[in-house]
């Protein structure tokens, strides 16, 4: 077992850019997270995906965001037209079987915009 | 509201002295409370959880109790270690809908010198 891998692990973009993350679960992983941590701040939830659903999104996630886990196995997050407020490292972490189910978080995306 | 409060770091102590972190949340109904761990250069990390009143999580030499009586879930090592300098997160679930999100403190940054 690999764990949860994202790629890339760090981007640098310029402001209004679009960027998209990957995240690959623990396989048969059936529950996705995606968390945004600023500097000194714990990490916040994004949104979840119960395989391709995804069943809740937080209002941090403005409507230049989007997340997809289009075969129930990997998600991306994408970016549009980034502002620098969204410079931060994006976390995903999966499951098993349950939503309470312990979570086991991936190395993070860093993203800086310039 | 629905929060997890940590004391503020960076907590530093020296070698083999005795450790506390403390937590406290708000929270509605009997949340599942964790300690999550975060090494230089690394991911997040689970350290222990408990998930209900009276539970006691313990790993690496580590301990939470979960107090419901006081809303906290205080970290406790009897002798740390320099390998144990990190920053730690405590985080509960959080059970609206069907996710099992999890809501963080802002972590408490340890530093322990030799």
């Amino acid at each position: 077992d690999t764990g949860v891998s994202q790629d890339p692990r760090h981007k640098i973009t310029k402001r209004g850019q679009n960027v998209t993350f990957r995240c690959d679960p623990i396989s048969e992983h059936n529950h996705l997270y995606w968390y945004r941590q600023t500097l000194g701040q714990g990490p916040e939830f994004l949104t979840y995906f119960q395989n391709e659903a995804q069943l809740e999104k937080s209002r941090l996630l403005s409507d230049r965001f989007s997340a997809e886990r289009p075969k129930g196995s990997f998600s991306t997050l994408e970016i549009q037209r980034t502002e620098q407020g969204d410079s931060a490292m994006y976390l995903c972490a999966s499951s098993l079987g349950l939503p309470t189910d312990t979570q086991y978080f991936g190395p993070g995306t860093r993203l800086t915009v310039l | 509201g629905n929060s997890v409060t940590q004391m503020e770091g960076p907590v530093t102590l020296s070698e083999e002295a005795f450790l506390t972190i403390n937590c406290t949340y708000t929270a509605t109904g009997y949340p599942s409370l964790f300690w999550y761990v975060q090494y230089p250069g690394e991911g997040l990390q689970l350290l222990l959880k408990a998930t209900k009143a009276d539970d006691k999580g313990s790993n690496k030499g580590f301990e939470a109790t979960y107090r419901k009586e006081t809303t906290s879930f205080h970290l406790e090592k009897g002798s740390v270690q320099v390998s144990d300098s990190a920053v730690y997160f405590c985080a509960r679930s959080s059970y609206s809908g069907n996710t099992g999100k999890l809501i963080f403190g802002q972590g408490t940054t340890l530093q322990v010198k030799p």
